[in-house]
């Protein structure tokens, strides 16, 4: 089925260590999102990418970085994670306009 | 800007028991008007939605309909059971932006 996968389900990563989250669609949707969800929160937008064209939410903090190599793939890189990164990230795709957002399952990051 | 207002959780409710999480937001213009659903550990998952005024979304028993006059969104399901209870997201959408807005999450439990 098209779906949008997420990988791995749980990362596990030290205090400082980069680290790199994984997101892929089959759906060949325009834009893709990374969302940070802290528990009992509701999800809150990093960044999308219409195409290949970067957008950064003003309050995304300098830490937080993403690629998107082609229309399939998005990565999310956290340069030096602090405990305070510790959360779900969620990864989103839509056909744009506002339009058939598809949500991944999410990975859970927890930082040591 | 816009936002959405859910009403507080957590929500309790013995099985077969009447849901209502209420739902409402503030936008300029007509956005589209969303459910999600987030059960333990998983991403979210589109419940139902609606695009314009006097809509009803409807999936898996649960209902909304989009009411413009008193800008709500309200969900409704008439006999919960066990496998609803979940984290329940209010969302909205502007045609021509990306972005997805978000509620703060009502919390379910349904005990049995």
């Amino acid at each position: 089925d098209a779906m949008v996968i997420q990988n791995p389900r749980y990362q596990v990563t030290q205090f400082g260590k980069p680290v790199t989250l994984s997101c892929s669609q089959t759906l060949n949707h325009n834009v893709m999102y990374w969302y940070q969800q802290k528990s009992s929160q509701a999800p809150k937008l990093l960044f999308h990418y219409y195409d290949k064209d970067f957008n950064n939410e003003a309050d995304t903090p300098d830490n937080f970085q993403s690629r998107r190599p082609n229309t399939s793939f998005c990565f999310l890189d956290i340069r030096s994670p602090g405990l305070g990164d510790a959360a779900m990230y969620l990864c989103a795709t839509s056909i744009g306009g506002g339009y058939g957002y598809t949500f991944g399952s999410g990975t859970r990051l927890t930082v040591v | 800007g816009d936002s959405v207002t859910q009403m507080e959780g957590p929500v309790t409710l013995s099985e077969e028991a009447f849901l209502t999480i209420n739902c409402t937001y503030t936008a300029t213009g007509y956005p589209s008007l969303f459910w999600y659903v987030q059960y333990p550990g998983e991403g979210l998952q589109l419940l139902l939605k609606a695009t314009k005024a006097d809509d009803k979304g409807s999936n898996k028993g649960f209902e909304a309909t989009y009411r413009k006059e008193t800008t709500s969104f309200h969900l409704e399901k008439g006999s919960v059971q066990v496998s609803d209870s979940a984290v329940y997201f209010c969302a909205l959408s502007q045609g021509g932006s990306e972005k997805l807005v978000f509620g703060k999450g009502t919390k379910l439990t349904v005990n049995p």
